[in-house]
């Protein structure tokens, strides 16, 4: 079955970085893009951004273009999402998803999340 | 890329019916059959229940119905349940491998 999991929550300090894991299980890595939505607290869905795992190509919303890395490590079926500059507002839970394998437009898996707290 | 819009919130006693607005432009919603709905329950990640504008993925009660109107997508949700008690999110396919999502509308069962 598949299986998307995520690295445990982190607290970062203003301007600095990180990094969100989610090691994927299940079915051929290679197949499937994967895509980073975001939810901050008491607030709505926000996409953020995908990346084939095929062939490293990436697309980011505008929002997040210059700020935002995402990559997949193809030995492991991980991909990661990394996020530059944090500011208090990038407080999240941060979500991995997968799209099915019926249409390729939904997102049928899901990661647990991962909270990202921005403190100083 | 602006959020797609729906009601903050809809409310409907057990056994109604109650539809689900969502809002968008003709680069997004009006442009592809690509509308995608999401319940989220508090504390989990969202499921979804309808793609593809109105199919149903295995397993999604068919009281859950999805429709399209030129840029507006609806979610109908018939026969009301306690169990419906959620956050709903539509997501639209904008192109070029961007998607967008909807600022979600919570719905209480009354």
């Amino acid at each position: 079955q598949v299986q998307l999991v995520q690295s445990g929550g982190e607290v970062k300090k203003p301007g600095a970085s990180v990094k969100v894991s989610c090691k994927a299980s299940g079915y051929t890595f290679s197949s499937y893009s994967i895509t980073w939505v975001r939810q901050a607290p008491g607030q709505g869905l926000e996409w953020m951004g995908r990346i084939s795992a095929y062939d490293g190509n990436t697309n980011y919303a505008q929002k997040f273009q210059g700020r935002v890395t995402m990559t997949t490590d193809s030995s492991t079926s991980t991909a990661y999402m990394e996020l530059r500059s944090l500011r208090f507002d990038d407080t999240a839970v941060y979500y991995c998803a997968r799209v099915s394998g019926y249409s390729g437009y939904d997102f049928a898996y899901w990661g647990q999340g991962a909270l990202v707290t921005v403190a100083s | 890329q602006s959020a797609l819009t729906q009601p903050a919130s809809v409310s409907g006693s057990p056994g109604q019916s109650i539809t689900i607005s969502c809002t968008g432009t003709s680069s997004d919603v009006g442009s592809y059959n690509l509308v995608s709905w999401y319940q989220q329950h508090p504390g989990k990640a969202p499921q979804v229940m309808i793609y593809e504008g109105s199919k149903r993925p295995s397993g999604i009660s068919n009281r859950f119905s999805g429709s399209k109107s030129v840029n507006t997508a609806s979610l109908t949700i018939s026969g009301l349940q306690a169990e419906d008690e959620a956050t709903y999110y539509c997501c639209s396919y904008a192109g070029t491998n961007t998607w967008v999502f909807g600022g979600g509308t919570k719905v209480t069962v009354l």
